[in-house]
């Protein structure tokens, strides 16, 4: 089956501009999580959707902001963009309800360069 | 609040030594633990969890709660095993694998 898919791969923006950036779930996953990844402070959880809901949400201001259309495509949103933002985004889809052996699978990530 | 600690940036070892990747968490409640592996140019993927008590490539790992670790080993490194580490912790219960708790990883190479 085809896994997570995220897009752009790749992206260039100005300081104070907004970006979109784009998860497409393994088909039957229900939960989307976005994590940032940086040199510094490594990988970070943003926040996760579940059935088109918000379920749990990381330490990061509301300028970061996403969300879950019904057929648990998820989209990610960073307004005001500023320099620090730069870093790799990933995606990662999972079932999100208790099950044996389920397991979180990742996208390739967005890579966003703010200049 | 929870916290994963990989105390080691980088290790080295040459091939057939046994390597062992630390990890340390805090965490109030009941925790699930992972290592997931990013080889190089592909894409973050589960190695194990404790739950499942399962080797992986030869890897193990297995929670000590008292000593609040999860540490992963393997007897005799490959050149393969080269790659970054993480080890990721999430609350218990399968409704919350969609939150992780991630180390700093670990970048392991394994010398001919």
């Amino acid at each position: 089956k085809a896994g997570v898919t995220q897009t752009p791969r790749y992206l260039i923006k100005t300081r104070g501009q907004q970006v979109t950036l784009s998860c497409s779930p393994i088909s039957g996953h229900r939960s989307v999580s976005w994590y940032q990844q940086t040199p510094g402070q490594g990988l970070q959880f943003l926040f996760e959707y579940f059935s088109e809901t918000q379920r749990n949400k990381g330490n990061f201001p509301g300028r970061f902001s996403g969300r879950q259309f019904s057929n648990s495509r998820s989209e990610m949103n960073v307004s005001t963009l500023e320099l620090g933002d730069s870093a790799l985004y990933l995606c990662a889809s999972s079932l999100g309800v208790q099950a044996m052996n389920t397991e979180a699978f990742f996208g390739q990530g967005t890579r966003l360069t703010v200049v | 609040a929870q916290r994963v600690t990989q105390p080691e940036k980088l290790l080295s070892v040459f091939k057939g030594a046994p390597v062992e990747l630390k990890c340390n968490y805090s965490y109030s409640g009941s925790p699930e633990l992972f290592w997931y592996v990013q080889y190089s140019r592909q894409r973050l993927q589960l190695l194990l969890r404790h739950i499942s008590r399962e080797s992986i490539k030869g890897f193990t790992a297995d929670l000590n709660k008292g000593e609040t670790s999860f540490h992963l080993k393997k007897p005799f490194a490959q050149e393969e095993d080269s790659a970054m580490y993480y080890c990721a912790l999430s609350r218990a219960g399968g409704t919350s694998y969609g939150k992780l708790t991630f180390g700093q990883g670990t970048i392991l190479t394994v010398h001919p």
